[in-house]
């Protein structure tokens, strides 16, 4: 079967650094997105990632390790703004189409 | 401006009550989706369509209809709308289901069914 997980909430300092982990397992994966959510919004689309490492796009950065079914999203110089929920979501094939799957999501919230 | 219009953003109806839920995305994209949202179950799919005439069904689709005649929309058809149906509402486009197209996503659509 498929599952994916993270945590549920999460606290860090404006100015540091925080890493948010996303484990999975399913079959047929083809690639890994990251999508931010602020309260009562819309996701919005962080990141992709497909092979092995470390992506960096400004502040955010997304890392993968296939082999352990396992990502994270890290983010740099935090901010106010960047209290929301995160979303890890797996593509997969599935019957010669791709699927979507997300977690729960992690709130994350900044504090001054 | 490229967005996915989704309408109503709030709506409040009663069981048995058909309703509908439009949704429009001015990008040409192929791919489209819908998404319910509850606390504690994050996002998950009811239905979506790889292209105009074809929908298949997503991982929670009992209650729901939808049909893809034209590229642009993509409604939400609730027939029999029940108090279990209460629920944040999303659609979401790309360009094509694969590989690092990420979704652009409507403005949600708060449902509650009394």
């Amino acid at each position: 079967g498929q599952n994916i997980d993270q945590p549920t909430e999460m606290t860090a300092t404006e100015g540091a650094i925080v890493q948010i982990n996303c484990t999975y397992q399913t079959s047929g994966f083809n690639g890994l997105f990251w999508y931010q959510q602020h309260a009562g919004e819309a996701p919005t689309f962080l990141s992709y990632n497909v092979l092995d490492g470390l992506e960096e796009k400004g502040r955010f950065s997304s890392f993968l390790s296939r082999s352990k079914g396992y990502s994270y999203l890290l983010l740099k110089e935090l901010q106010m703004k960047d209290s929301a929920s995160y979303l890890c979501a797996f593509i997969r094939d599935s019957g010669g189409y791709q699927k979507v799957t997300f977690g729960t999501g992690t709130k994350l919230q900044v504090i001054p | 401006e490229a967005q996915v219009t989704q309408n109503p953003r709030y709506l409040i109806t009663v069981t048995g009550k058909k309703l509908t839920v439009t949704c429009s995305q001015n990008m040409n994209h192929e791919y489209m989706s819908w998404y319910r949202q509850d606390p504690g179950l994050g996002l998950r799919q009811i239905y979506y369509s790889m292209n105009v005439e074809v929908t298949d069904k997503g991982d929670v689709p009992e209650g729901y209809k939808v049909s893809r005649k034209e590229k642009r929309n993509f409604p939400l058809i609730l027939e029999s709308p029940s108090p279990n149906q209460t629920s944040l509402y999303f659609c979401a486009s790309s360009p094509r289901t694969g590989k690092g197209y990420g979704y652009t996503f409507g403005s949600g659509t708060r449902l509650t069914v009394v």
